[in-house]
């Protein structure tokens, strides 16, 4: 079974670009998410999607950060502009349902953001 | 959600068991205690989940105590592929999986 993949693996920008991430969850997982993981810390949940719709977003900053899973299946996040303190790995995880208790979630290897 | 109290760091020798705690004293009882780990520029990866009931898989034990106050992730041979950032969580809505500092476990050879 293939896992999360997620693109690039590394991303180096100057503040104030723009930059996204691709993410492709395990096929037939009707729930995705990404999370943002800071140097140190755990990684902290940004934004869930069940199928194409938004879930929880309630961690997303919206006024720079903003995500589509259009058709349910690959999943965008996109920073606009970006900041130094937005440096982190960016996680998605996907898993089959996201609505029972006994769900696991299975991460992709992130994309690592440096910005200078 | 239920917080949970685990050691920053503790170190293991190469097959040994390794006996991982974690406090949760506030966990309520529709609460899972999960397992992940975190292996070096990896994503995390399930290990294991349980509510009241010893839980044992391929990779790992779980104890939860009966008062479920606490709980204990056994490796029962550490090999050096074990080092990594180990994260209790107690998970208590469907769509929210939160992540503490978690137990950085070296082993070593």
């Amino acid at each position: 079974e293939a896992g999360v993949a997620q693109s690039p693996r590394y991303k180096i920008i100057e503040k104030r670009q723009s930059v996204a991430f691709w993410c492709n969850p395990i096929s037939g997982h009707a729930t995705l998410y990404w999370y943002q993981q800071i140097l140190g810390q755990g990684p902290k949940l940004l934004i869930q999607f069940q199928n194409n719709g938004v879930v929880d977003d309630s961690q997303l900053p919206k006024d720079r950060f903003s995500a589509e899973r259009l058709k349910g299946v690959d999943s965008t996040l996109k920073i606009q502009p970006a900041k130094l303190e937005d440096s982190a790995v960016y996680l998605c995880a996907s898993s089959s349902r996201g609505t029972g208790i006994n769900e696991k979630l299975f991460f992709g290897s992130g994309t690592q953001l440096s910005v200078l | 959600d239920a917080k949970t109290t685990q050691p920053p760091s503790m170190d293991c020798a190469e097959g040994r068991a390794a006996n991982l705690p974690c406090n949760h004293s506030t966990i309520s009882g529709n609460e899972y205690v999960y397992w992940y780990r975190q292996i070096h520029s990896q994503g995390p990866q399930y290990i294991i989940h349980g509510l009241k009931n010893n839980e044992t898989n391929e990779m790992a034990s779980l104890i939860i105590t009966e008062d479920r106050k606490s709980s204990t992730l056994i490796l029962p041979h550490a090999t050096l592929r074990d080092t990594a950032v180990y994260y209790c969580i107690v998970r208590v809505s469907d769509y929210k999986l939160s992540f503490g500092a978690g137990t950085t476990v070296t082993v070593r050879a």
